[in-house]
């Protein structure tokens, strides 16, 4: 089955800029969702987008979709020291299983 | 609602010991989903129930591993023996649909001597 692949691996910033992530996928989706995990932790849903929406907004996330390049982004706005964790993009791919599919993730570190 | 409810949260073993780990469902939820993340591998799915009946096992990395699910409220993850590569986190998730947002719990952090 397809994999999401985020990009980059790591990503480091500073507080108060932001932090964009991607996901790019191979064949058509029903839905891509984004998680977080800290460390430690278990997974946490942030954000689902469905095949028929370009964008979604929940609170300082913004996610965005395009079918055509088969590629998702995820931007967090004024981040904070706490938006430290691992993103992880899941692809529900079209016609198959319908069970998403997780990728290897970007570990994310803000610094104070 | 207490999310999914996974125990034990660690475990430590010795290798040829069998190992039983459990996991409690959302209510409501019809999928039931155990995961093994490791640094090298990443989250791979072990298996997928719906509506308590195995779906999809292929990720079971061996025969030492099994999964059962009684009941909609209950889920174990068994493996019989286990061996130091075994040494991983252990997710369980659960989803009103299967294709919708999955529910994680807080993993069982195993480690195998």
């Amino acid at each position: 089955s397809q994999q999401g692949e985020e990009d980059p691996q790591a990503l480091s910033i500073q507080e108060g800029e932001n932090a964009t992530m991607n996901c790019s996928y191979k064949t058509s989706i029903n839905n891509l969702q984004w998680y977080r995990q800290n460390s430690g932790r278990g997974l946490v849903h942030l954000i689902l987008i469905r095949s028929n929406e370009r964008e979604k907004h929940s609170g300082r996330l913004r996610v965005t979709l395009d079918t055509s390049k088969k590629s998702s982004s995820l931007l967090i706005t004024a981040s904070r020291a706490a938006d430290t964790a691992s993103y992880f993009c899941a692809t529900v791919e079209s016609g198959g299983s319908y069970i998403p599919t997780f990728g290897r993730g970007t570990s994310l570190i803000v610094h104070p | 609602d207490a999310g999914v409810i996974q125990s034990p949260r660690h475990e430590v073993t010795e290798m040829g010991q069998e190992v039983t780990l459990r996991c409690k469902p959302i209510s409501g939820h019809d999928y039931l989903f155990w995961y093994r993340q490791t640094m090298m591998r990443g989250l791979e799915l072990l298996i997928y129930f719906n509506n308590n009946v195995p779906i999809d096992d292929s990720g079971m990395p061996e025969d030492r591993f099994s999964a059962k699910m009684p009941n909609a409220s209950f889920s174990t993850l068994k493996i019989q023996p286990s061996e130091p590569r075994d040494s991983a986190v252990y997710f369980c998730a659960s989803s009103p649909g299967g294709k919708e947002t999955q529910y994680f719990g807080p993993g069982t952090r195993l480690l195998v001597l």
